[in-house]
């Protein structure tokens, strides 16, 4: 079965730290990847999203993530994290061979402290 | 251009009783999913639709969910009857068609937040 596994539940992080947030996937073939937010009290934006060519994408506020098909890996990076990052990340995946079924992880909840 | 809309924000209701849901997607997006939401869980599709058919509905509980998209614009999703573990956020999320290929970029709205008492 198709699946997406988010690594770490809940982070804390002092503003100016780095992040990282693990992402693996579980599916064959060509995949769509995406990163999504979900800010306090708003909806789910989408961050970034890789659909082919450079692995290295660069999303909005910052945020990066690195495809990297033999590890099956979509981590999502920030150099210097700020307190209005403070949020929950999703990771999501979708086989192009398919209708769009899009999987979510379960879910990163990351607080950043002043 | 406006997003993905959804009402009721919040919704209460004792187990057993019905309740519906509403889905108004971005103007021209063709494709219409329906997710739920769990306290501490990514969202789980319930039901993709491709302009007025259901294309994927195999996460649905069909006993009790149903979800229907006439004229391939608005849609609503109904249970009934709720049961406790229906508490969660129903989310609408739409895409558009590009070409010979599907978007796979997902819009998504603001969410219902139901509680089954």
């Amino acid at each position: 079965a198709q699946s997406v596994s988010q690594h770490n539940h809940h982070v804390i992080l002092s503003e100016a730290a780095s992040l990282e947030l693990g992402c693996n996937y579980s599916y064959g073939g060509t995949v769509n990847l995406f990163w999504y937010v979900q800010y306090p009290g708003q909806h789910l934006q989408l961050l970034l999203k890789y659909f082919s060519g450079d692995p290295l994408v660069k999303g909005i506020k910052g945020f990066e993530a690195e495809f990297i098909k033999s590890k099956f890996s979509f981590n999502l990076r920030k150099p210097s994290v700020q307190w209005s990052d403070t949020a929950e990340y999703f990771c999501a995946a979708v086989n192009t061979g398919t209708a769009s079924k899009l999987t979510f992880g379960t879910g990163t909840r990351l607080q950043v402290t002043l | 251009e406006a997003g993905v809309a959804q009402s009721p924000r919040y919704k209460i209701i004792e187990k057993r009783q019905s309740v519906a849901f509403w889905c108004n997607p971005i103007s021209g997006h063709a494709t219409l999913y329906w997710y739920q939401q769990i306290l501490g869980q990514g969202p789980k599709l319930l039901i993709q639709f491709q302009n007025n058919g259901v294309v994927d509905d195999s996460q649905l509980p069909k006993d009790r969910f149903s979800a229907e998209r006439l004229k391939g614009v608005d849609s609503t999703l109904k249970i009934q009857p709720a049961k406790l573990e229906d508490s969660a956020v129903y989310l609408c999320a739409s895409s558009s068609y590009v070409r010979d290929r599907w978007s796979n970029e997902q819009f998504f709205g603001p969410g219902t937040r139901l509680t089954v008492l």
